[in-house]
């Protein structure tokens, strides 16, 4: 079946600095969707991506849809405490009757 | 506007006992879905439901039941609990075409099996 890997597992950084999460797929994706949830709470829909190449901006947020649509990422930049919590993305292969599979998620640590 | 609600919020359980997760939501969608989420884990889907009255597997179905039969309800039901069922559930709904739309989720029911 559909595999979603997402990598790093933790990442931890110091406030100001930029992180990414990088999110591979084992098969051709329809859309890829990221999600953020909280430590504590439920995923919140950040965002989603259909087209080849597509990038998409949300302030300090860039996220990515690879050419070949089997890989994502999520780019933040100038990190902010708020910025805590786990970053998942979730891949709907392209073949019909296909779910959304989450990845494992990419914990977030800022350091103030 | 509520959204999606789940009851409990809590739940501790003996090993065999049987419970039933609710999940009700008021924006009208017509999909919904349950979800687990082990630990420092992604979510794995247990079943989901198009619309009242249809139900489909999900990746993990084993030892759950689902029924729909309206679209505002889509409740869980655990038969003979078992310590690797401990885990928290989310419900979640969206739009239309269900796996291409944003995904709405509830607050979870955090529930130990003992």
């Amino acid at each position: 079946g559909q595999q979603v890997m997402q990598i790093p597992q933790y990442q931890h950084v110091q406030e100001g600095e930029d992180f990414t999460t990088y999110c591979n797929s084992s098969t051709t994706l329809s859309n890829i969707q990221w999600y953020k949830q909280r430590p504590g709470g439920h995923p919140v829909f950040l965002i989603q991506l259909v087209k080849s190449g597509e990038v998409k901006k949300q302030k300090r947020l860039t996220f990515q849809f690879g050419e070949a649509k089997k890989n994502s990422s999520l780019h933040i930049t100038a990190t902010q405490t708020t910025d805590v919590g786990t970053y998942f993305c979730a891949g709907r292969g392209e073949t019909s009757g296909s779910r959304l599979t989450f990845g494992e998620g990419t914990q977030l640590t800022v350091n103030p | 506007n509520a959204g999606v609600t789940q009851t409990p919020k809590f739940r501790i359980l003996k090993i065999g006992q049987s419970m039933t997760l609710q999940c009700t939501q008021d924006m009208n969608h017509n999909y919904m879905y349950w979800y687990r989420q082990d630990p420092g884990m992604g979510l794995k889907l247990i079943y989901y439901s198009v619309g009242a009255g249809i139900t489909d597997k999900g990746e993990v179905p084993n030892g759950y039941n689902v029924s729909r039969s309206t679209t505002e309800d889509f409740p869980l039901r655990l038969e003979l609990a078992a310590p690797s069922q401990t885990s928290v559930y989310f419900c979640a709904s969206s739009y239309f075409t269900g796996f291409n739309q944003p995904q709405h989720f509830g607050d979870g029911t955090r529930l130990s099996i003992l």
